[in-house]
């Protein structure tokens, strides 16, 4: 399978800590994507890496992508309970019609 | 429309039944998918659409499934003979052409009794 797998599947920490989830991948890619899903909604893109990047920031988000290892790492800093929802990464491979593939997901809850 | 649309958001059926769930993809996207999400686990792929292209069917489960694209735009998602391990949220998305990122539907929960 080309499903990724996030760890840990799920975390809960208090408001104002940071949160930190990592993504482990199997093939090539192009690049590497992470999504939040609130609970019962479609998934939501948050932020995009290339495979020649090592490090993303977007907001409170800090994404860092090392292929060598083939895997990646979300950072949510300062969270807040609205942070509260399920990420998932995915990626896209080298070789296909850019099909997206995504991994287990990571729950996390955020504890006013 | 604004975002990607699909109906029925729920859906209960019996076992053995066929059951067609709709995607309507934003308008102009060319690339059109479809995945599966069963109960608190990750999004399982089933079908990707990609303008004219043959469609990569190689994540459908089984001969049960099927999918199909209308004028690049509309799809439906079939399932025939429906069983209990089908229930799941059946998850749509499309993309622009020349874009990496998916817009994804809130999605169809199927429960199949």
């Amino acid at each position: 399978s080309q499903q990724g797998e996030e760890d840990p599947q799920a975390l809960s920490i208090q408001e104002g800590e940071n949160a930190t989830m990592n993504c482990s991948y199997k093939t090539s890619i192009n690049n590497l994507q992470w999504y939040r899903q609130n609970s019962g909604r479609g998934l939501v893109h948050l932020i995009l890496i290339r495979s020649n990047e090592r490090e993303k920031h977007s907001g409170r988000l800090r994404v860092t992508l090392d292929t060598s290892k083939k895997s990646s790492s979300l950072l949510i800093t300062a969270s807040r309970a609205a942070d509260t929802a399920s990420y998932f990464c995915a990626t896209e491979g080298k070789t296909g019609a850019n099909n997206l593939f995504f991994g287990t997901g990571t729950r996390l809850t955020v504890i006013p | 429309g604004a975002g990607v649309s699909q109906s029925p958001s729920n859906k209960v059926t019996e076992k053995g039944k066929d059951v067609e769930l709709r995607c309507d993809p934003i308008s102009g996207h060319t690339a059109l998918y479809w995945y599966r999400q069963s109960l608190g686990q990750g999004l399982e792929f089933l079908i990707y659409f990609q303008g004219n292209s043959a469609p990569d069917k190689s994540g459908l489960p089984s001969d049960r499934f099927s999918a199909e694209r209308t004028g690049g735009s509309v799809s439906t998602l079939t399932i025939q003979r429906t069983q209990q391990e089908d229930s799941a949220v059946y998850l749509c998305a499309s993309r622009r052409s020349g874009a990496n990122v998916l817009t994804f539907g809130a999605g169809s929960r199927l429960t199949v009794l």
